[in-house]
């Protein structure tokens, strides 16, 4: 009965690199959130995928950030050429439906760009 | 912009009294609120949510009150014990469970 697991738990990265972050959901649950924390701060939505499509991306920066969430396989968050200020913890979350369900969220990614 | 905001950033309390957290938030046209707790190195928890056509919900030990008057939202924990320690956050849902998050209480439970 697993919930939602996020891989790596902690990323380091020299700015320039890019990151990958990983989202398998709950078993059963076909929508996918991301969210970004600063330190001392709450949660910041970037995008919201169903499997194989992008329903809103409004929270994420233009450039260099993408998401997919493909037919098979885990969701996927990448930061092309990470820069200091891309440090923070990505959190994932799913839930079965959208609307309001109540979403469940991974224990992150904590990303630090050197 | 719309946004969702607490009025205390820390509260101390001594274990076994009860605690209350408080959120205001601005968008009259929100109608599902959240809480979450989240805990050191890990990803926000489900505490209890309501929707805009109550006034009160009640879990196990915790109460949620809903103000839409004042636009304004409480979360009651009876009884605090040690492990109730931790960063709570109220959460608006916009639509599609994209949520909009205040900044978060500090609950330090002295024992």
């Amino acid at each position: 009965n697993a919930g939602v697991m996020q891989n790596p738990r902690h990323l380091v990265r020299r700015r320039g690199q890019e990151a990958r972050l990983r989202c398998s959901p709950m078993k059963g649950h076909s929508h996918v959130y991301w969210y970004r924390q600063l330190p001392e701060e709450g949660l910041k939505f970037m995008v919201y995928l169903q499997k194989e499509n992008i329903i809103d991306e409004s929270g994420m920066p233009k450039e260099r950030f993408s998401a997919e969430f493909p037919k098979e396989g885990p969701s996927i968050l990448r930061i092309q050429q990470v820069v200091r200020g891309d440090s923070a913890a990505y959190f994932c979350a799913s839930s079965p439906r959208g609307g309001d369900s109540p979403l469940h969220f991974g224990n992150g990614t904590r990303l630090t760009v050197t | 912009g719309e946004s969702v905001g607490l009025h205390l950033p820390t509260l101390s309390v001594q274990e076994g009294d009860n605690s209350i957290i408080n959120c205001a938030y601005s968008n009259s046209a929100s109608d599902y609120f959240i809480w979450y707790k989240q805990e050191s190195g890990k990803g926000p928890q489900f505490i209890i949510d309501i929707r805009s056509n109550m006034d009160k919900r009640q879990g196990q030990r915790v109460t949620v009150l809903l103000n839409k008057t004042v636009k304004h939202l409480s979360l009651q924990i009876a009884a605090t014990q040690p492990g109730d320690s931790a960063v709570y956050f109220c959460a608006e849902n916009r639509a599609g469970n994209m949520l909009t998050f205040g900044g978060g209480t500090r609950l330090m439970v002295k024992p």
